[in-house]
């Protein structure tokens, strides 16, 4: 079983749409989380670390559920220029590894 | 500024040359890493360094030998490579590796070609 598990989508949607990803993890020991986001040939970039109560940065709202030991990214009102493929990770502090989702990619259409 | 930067930003290299990727930040950060990401896949781990001594090592293959000269500097030596080591090749760096100090930032990469 894979570390981090995310749908890759394409999450095709039209602008001003509500969109939402989920990634679970397997390892409940797993100490922080975060979402980032690539562009095409580009380097992964921070766009949220995820709390435990849960975040929000402008359109974007994090949620952390360890019960059922997975997270997810909500985005609001999309843009064309969130079209991106968005990347979970996970860190685990014992083997000092950070584990990444396979990544979604999202495409928002005008 | 959470600027980490890398050079050369493409690289082609024959199979026989030795050729170095290199890696720098100045946010103070103590831990740094190298990662190699194929295409539509995500980055694969391969070397994690802290406080200058190499923590991880994801058994990569020898011919790819990582150095940290310093604290800000890391170096990927790379030595009679396999086309199929073709990747973007990703550093990133962390405050740490403890909790609360283990944010990555990347690099914006090296994309190297081997022939």
């Amino acid at each position: 079983r894979k570390e981090v598990e995310q749908d890759p989508g394409p999450f095709n949607v039209p602008e001003g749409a509500t969109v939402a990803f989920n990634c679970t993890y397997s390892n409940s020991a797993s100490q922080s989380f975060f979402w980032y986001r690539q562009d095409c040939r580009k380097e992964p970039k921070l766009l949220m670390s995820v709390y435990s109560s849960g975040n929000e940065d402008g359109r974007f709202t994090a949620q952390l559920n360890r019960a059922s030991q997975y997270i997810s990214l909500l985005i609001r009102d999309s843009k064309l220029s969130d079209s991106a493929t968005y990347l979970c990770v996970v860190n685990t502090y014992n083997f000092n590894k950070f584990y990444f989702g396979s990544g979604t990619k999202l495409n928002v259409k005008p | 500024d959470t600027e980490v930067t890398q050079t050369p930003k493409h690289l082609v290299m024959g199979m026989t040359n030795k050729k170095s990727l290199k890696c720098e930040q100045h946010m103070g950060h103590r831990a740094m890493y190298w990662y190699k990401q194929k295409a539509k896949k995500p980055p694969e781990l391969m070397f994690v360094y802290s406080y200058e001594k190499l923590s991880i090592n994801e058994s990569v293959p020898s011919r790819f030998s990582p150095e940290c000269p310093n604290s800000s500097l890391l170096n990927l030596h790379l030595h009679a490579l396999q086309p199929e080591d073709s990747a973007l090749y990703l550093c990133a760096s962390s405050q740490d590796l403890g909790a609360g100090g283990e944010t990555q930032y990347f690099g914006p990469g090296t994309r190297l070609l081997v022939l």
